[in-house]
């Protein structure tokens, strides 16, 4: 159960485009089209951003989009916006009712 | 509206016990599976453990099997936490999580858990 792996931080200005990387293995992200990812801010509860890879809940703005390429999965958000400045994390079912989370990764707005 | 509310944290010393609850509200509680997800400061978020929408099915993080047990009443519309045997490392806010499927939706605001002596 060793967690995925996250950039640590990524920055950019707005408008721009940033993506972030979530790296497992075979066993949990290569093998399961079920990550998702969580933006929390400080001092608040995480909150889903994206669902079974590339599903978007209701509310959440087309600028996030997710994807998938063997063990890594990517968050990509287009069109930066302060209020995305951020912590993120993702995390993938990894079978037997066991969920392993990523390290997280700080997004910042310049 | 959806909401889960976590209480029950505190200060404990190593190798005490405490006992974590979660009431749900705005949902079918008895419909889903739950979850207890913690984060450590300055640390990143930790799956802990997961219970069927019955409780007659239970898994956990290696990084407590054997020390912490998750259960419900669904007639109480509540999770519980029972944790025995701590350690300085699970030292943590605990959120309780409503899980769709295979993600987690809403969220707590968590309670918080720091051992101590």
């Amino acid at each position: 159960q060793s967690a995925l792996t996250q950039p640590r931080s990524v920055s950019g200005s707005p408008g721009q485009s940033v993506t972030i990387s979530c790296t497992g293995t075979s066993s949990d992200v290569g093998n399961y089209n079920y990550v998702s990812w969580y933006q929390k801010h400080p001092g608040k509860a995480p909150q889903l951003m994206i669902y079974e890879v590339d599903k978007r809940p209701s509310g959440v703005p087309d600028r996030l989009s997710g994807s998938k390429s063997g063990n890594t999965a990517s968050l990509t958000i287009s069109g930066l916006q302060a209020e995305d400045e951020a912590d993120y994390y993702c995390c993938s079912y990894a079978g037997s009712y066991i969920y392993v989370f990523g390290t997280g990764t700080q997004v910042t707005v310049l | 509206e959806v909401q889960l509310v976590e209480s029950g944290g505190g200060l404990v010393q190593p190798g005490g016990s405490l006992r974590l609850s979660c009431v749900a509200s705005g949902f079918t509680f008895s419909s889903y599976q739950m979850n207890w997800v913690r984060q450590a400061p300055g640390k990143g978020l930790e799956w802990i453990s997961y219970i069927t929408s019955g409780g007659n099915t239970d898994h956990y993080a290696d990084s407590v099997k054997g020390r912490f047990a998750v259960s419900r009443d669904n007639a109480k519309n509540s999770l519980y936490l029972q944790m025995n045997s701590l350690r300085a490392e699970d030292t943590a806010l605990y959120y309780c999580v409503r899980e769709g499927h295979y993600w987690f939706d809403p969220w707590g605001q968590g309670t918080p858990v720091t051992v101590s002596s």
